[in-house]
């Protein structure tokens, strides 16, 4: 089956740097997402991996290993505003994405 | 660029009426619109797949004759919630598809059904 496993919630402090991980099994592989949504409002896209490596943009990055199934999101000088779900998404064979429960984000003063 | 809108973004109806639920892409053709469904503090759920010009492929225990979905044309697709319930009060989102890798989602409906 597909799956989509990512941590319930985290909490970290202003100013810090958090990481986000997400391990995927989907039928095929067509790329990995990262979503970011606030509180009653529909997800905006933050990044997409489909090569292993680092992508940096600005204070997010993502990275993917293809061969262990895995992802994480890293977020540096975090601000207050980034209190927010961070949604993983494998996108399958057939270009669909499946989606991760989300990681609720929290940050403390 | 990359624009989905929706509408209406509220809307409160009365058990047991019906509501229709607007998607456009604004500034792009869209030949495949996904519907999701939220509940709070959980993840999106897909309900449907939408091609324009063809019937929406629904997913496992969505009901296709309560949700009723039509893409009418590259830019518009509608969501109508028949006969609604207390329980269909939820966050309703359409995205749309511009390439494979490149879906953009319309800033959500929220539902109360009474």
């Amino acid at each position: 089956g597909q799956n989509i496993d990512q941590p319930t919630e985290m909490t970290a402090t202003e100013g810090a740097i958090v990481q986000i991980n997400c391990t995927y099994q989907t039928s095929g592989f067509n790329g990995l997402f990262w979503y970011q949504q606030h509180a009653g409002e529909a997800p905006t896209f933050l990044s997409y991996n489909v090569l292993d490596g680092l992508e940096e943009k600005g204070r997010f990055s993502s990275f993917l290993s293809r061969s262990k199934g895995y992802s994480y999101l890293l977020l540096k000088e975090l601000q207050m505003k980034d209190s927010a779900s961070y949604l993983c998404a494998g996108m399958d064979s057939n270009y669909q994405l499946i989606w991760g429960a989300g990681t609720k984000l929290i940050i403390k003063p | 660029g990359a624009v989905v809108s929706q509408h209406p973004s509220r809307v409160i109806c009365k058990s047991g009426t019906s509501v229709k639920i607007e998607c456009r892409s604004l500034d792009f053709q869209a030949t495949t619109m996904f519907w999701y469904r939220q509940f709070p503090k959980q993840s999106l759920m897909l309900m449907a797949t939408s091609n324009e010009g063809s019937k929406a492929t629904y997913e496992q225990g969505v009901e296709k004759d309560k949700f009723l979905i039509n893409h009418a044309s590259l830019t518009l697709s509608t969501l109508t919630v028949t006969s609604a319930h207390p329980e269909d009060s939820s966050f309703y989102i359409c995205s749309a598809r511009q390439r494979e890798y490149e879906q953009y989602f319309g800033p959500g409906t929220r539902l109360t059904v009474t």
